[in-house]
């Protein structure tokens, strides 16, 4: 049973250009949601999709945008990159609520460098 | 404001001490749910243990255990006779609300870095 796959592993961007992160779910997962993590701190929500439609939002700028697919699987855009933009992106994955005794499985990231 | 705090920023031990990492976390929800990740150096953040905010019975599963009390707000953990493989960043991460929509944002601490020696 394959587990939350993400690509590219490893980037390397110029500031100003976009990326484009893919995440695909853990099998029988239908809601993914995004997290940010620099370099020394713990991961912060960027926002969760479900039913192919954004649910919830963290505190991050509107250069940050997503997509789910029919499949489950989803994609993080960033444009106008900058060197904050630099850290390891997470993407995670359930099915259900918590109370329905799931949890929540991460992948394991994409590096991105800004240059 | 910070939601969940863990003071602890590095815990270095010999192999085969126990180690206990501490978690205190903020919410005015009532049903809560609380969560540790462990974090090795290839970046996946791996599922440890989750409690809900109902259920504060304390349990060990294998080497770990946990001990939440509401009372104070506290989630620690504990890894018992560690071993070289328990070194990673292990973080305390909550999530408030129980519906599919809320489920998916953890707010996370920032995360204590074990370093086990042998």
């Amino acid at each position: 049973d394959a587990g939350v796959t993400q690509s590219p592993t490893h980037l390397i961007k110029t500031r100003g250009q976009q990326v484009t992160l893919r995440c695909s779910p853990k099998s029988g997962h239908d809601t993914v949601s995004w997290y940010q993590q620099a370099l020394g701190q713990g991961p912060q929500f960027i926002f969760q999709y479900y039913e192919e439609e954004e649910r919830q939002r963290g505190n991050f700028p509107d250069r940050f945008s997503g997509h789910q697919f029919p499949n489950y699987s989803s994609e993080l855009n960033v444009n106008a990159l900058l060197l904050g933009d630099s850290a390891l992106y997470l993407c995670a994955s359930a099915v259900g609520g918590l109370d329905s005794g799931n949890t929540i499985y991460f992948g394991e990231g994409s590096w991105l460098t800004v240059v | 404001a910070q939601k969940v705090t863990q003071a602890q920023t590095e815990i270095s031990v010999v192999e085969k001490e126990d180690v206990t990492l501490d978690c205190v976390y903020e919410t005015r929800d009532t049903t809560y749910y609380l969560f540790w990740y462990k974090q090795p150096p290839s970046g996946e953040l791996v599922f440890l243990i989750r409690r809900n905010s109902f259920d504060e019975q304390n349990e060990i599963s294998g080497r770990y255990s946990w001990n939440f009390q509401k009372s104070t707000s506290s989630f620690n953990f504990t890894i018992t006779a560690s071993q070289v493989v328990d070194s990673a960043v292990y973080f305390c991460a909550l999530s408030e609300g129980w519906e599919t929509d809320s489920w998916g944002k953890l707010q996370f601490g920032s995360g204590t870095q074990v370093v086990v020696t042998p």
